[in-house]
Parts: C-alpha cells; sequence; structure tokens
C-alpha cells in the first residue's frame, strides 16, 4: 500500500521545448503532494508544496513560473518544466501526504522522473 | 542553515556488522523523524520513523534511536547485508503543520561488502 507513481519515468528533450512529470498516489489521496529535485549524490531539495484546489506553495529561489504544478485532484499532481534548460536536467521526484491512511504528516515517494534536456 | 546535520557521508560495513547513521536537528518544535532508503535511480522509501515520546523503536533489523535532550537520533542497522547499500536520509518534520514539509539530511552513502 501507500503506492506513488510518476509518469514518465525518464525524459530527454530539446532545450526551449515543456516537459509534463505526472504523480499519482494509487491507494491513496492526498492531502498534499510535495516535489522535489535531486542532483547526483545529493540530498532531496524541496521545490513546492501543493494542495488538490489551491495554487503551490514554492519555496525560496525556485521560479514558480518555470515549474508550473497543477494538483488537480486527489490523487494526481503535474509538475510542468517549461521553457526547459540545460540546467534543469536533474532527477525529480514527488511525495504525497495520505488523507485517508495512516498519519497524514508521513510522506511516501514517487519513483522519480530522470529529465535530461539536450 | 542546515537544520538537520547527518553524518557520516559514507559508510563501510562487512557483511554482518551494525552500520550505525546520526543525525542531529536544531529546531526544537520538529516531532516527526523518520528515515528514507534510496538505491540509486529510485525514489526513496520510507524506512522506519519516531516520535519523540519514546526513545527507540526497532522494526526487524533497523533501530531508531532518540535523545530528545541532546537533539540527535540514529538509525542502527544489524546484521547488514550486501542488499542494505544504498543512500540513508534521515529527516525531521512538525506533525502539527499545516503542510508537513520534511527537512532532510545530507545523506549516508552505506555500502555492505560481502
Amino acid at each position: 500500500g501507500a503506492v506513488v507513481s510518476q509518469h514518465p519515468s525518464w525524459v530527454i528533450c530539446k532545450s526551449g521545448t515543456s516537459v509534463k512529470i505526472e504523480c499519482r498516489s494509487l491507494d491513496f489521496q492526498a492531502t498534499t503532494m510535495f516535489w522535489y529535485r535531486q542532483f547526483p549524490k545529493q540530498s532531496l531539495m524541496l521545490m513546492a508544496t501543493s494542495n488538490e484546489g489551491s495554487k503551490a506553495t514554492y519555496e525560496q529561489g525556485v521560479e514558480k513560473d518555470k515549474f508550473l504544478i497543477n494538483h488537480a485532484s486527489l490523487t494526481l499532481s503535474t509538475l510542468t518544466v517549461t521553457s526547459a534548460h540545460p540546467e534543469d536536467s536533474s532527477f525529480y521526484i514527488c511525495s504525497a501526504s495520505p488523507r485517508d491512511r495512516g498519519p497524514a504528516y508521513e510522506q511516501y515517494f514517487g519513483p522519480g522522473t530522470r529529465l535530461t534536456v539536450t | 542553515q542546515q537544520q538537520v546535520k547527518q553524518s557520516p557521508q559514507s559508510l563501510i560495513v562487512q557483511k554482518g556488522g551494525i552500520s550505525i547513521i546520526n543525525c542531529a536537528y536544531e529546531n526544537t518544535a520538529f516531532d516527526y523523524f523518520p528515515w528514507y532508503q534510496q538505491f540509486p535511480g529510485k525514489g526513496p522509501a520510507l524506512l522506519i520513523a519516531i516520535r519523540p515520546d519514546v526513545s527507540e523503536k526497532k522494526e526487524g533489523r533497523f533501530t531508531i534511536s532518540f535523545n530528545k535532550s541532546a537533539k540527535q537520533f540514529s538509525l542502527h542497522i544489524m546484521d547488514s547485508q550486501p542488499g542494505d547499500s544504498a543512500t540513508y536520509f534521515c529527516a525531521a518534520s512538525m506533525s502539527g503543520g499545516s503542510n508537513y514539509k520534511l527537512t532532510f539530511g545530507k545523506g549516508t552513502l552505506l555500502t555492505v561488502n560481502p
């Protein structure tokens, strides 16, 4: 249980194009979903927090116009990297806090999406 | 300002040995302390977590020890196995907050030699 999926698992795109990454909680409803970015051999860096039906809250230094987050339902959040550049290449990971199972402060992570911008 | 300090950065242990990873936090409002295990190319998986009302929690070979006065907590992996080789992250959050943001340590790369 407490499964979070991400799609796609990896994507290669050309500089200047936009890429959408989906995050779904498969067997629970998510109160809150989080988006992280992770560089090789580094820790997870929180990018933004989103609640269903509300605007996302972005961490300091994260460009909200570049990283668009849509929390469309209690089981789906999307991250769109707009006008991607090579420096946006990274491992993007989402997590979800359960609404209807276990403590809401637990976070379950997706498998991650490897983005490479050429 | 790093709010959760994790050590060591890397750790090499022989099969069957005990792996110990330590974390220290600064924010006394933190009251939820999970440990995550991450394999290369994968997302982190929740391993074990503790609340400050207990000083120790054990699940199989994994034990969290928690010292509230010292603001420290540690992960002990007993009988370490090569399959335990991964990066381990400690984290902390406030369970009473509205969004439960996790603050992560920098991670420990554990290698268990056969």
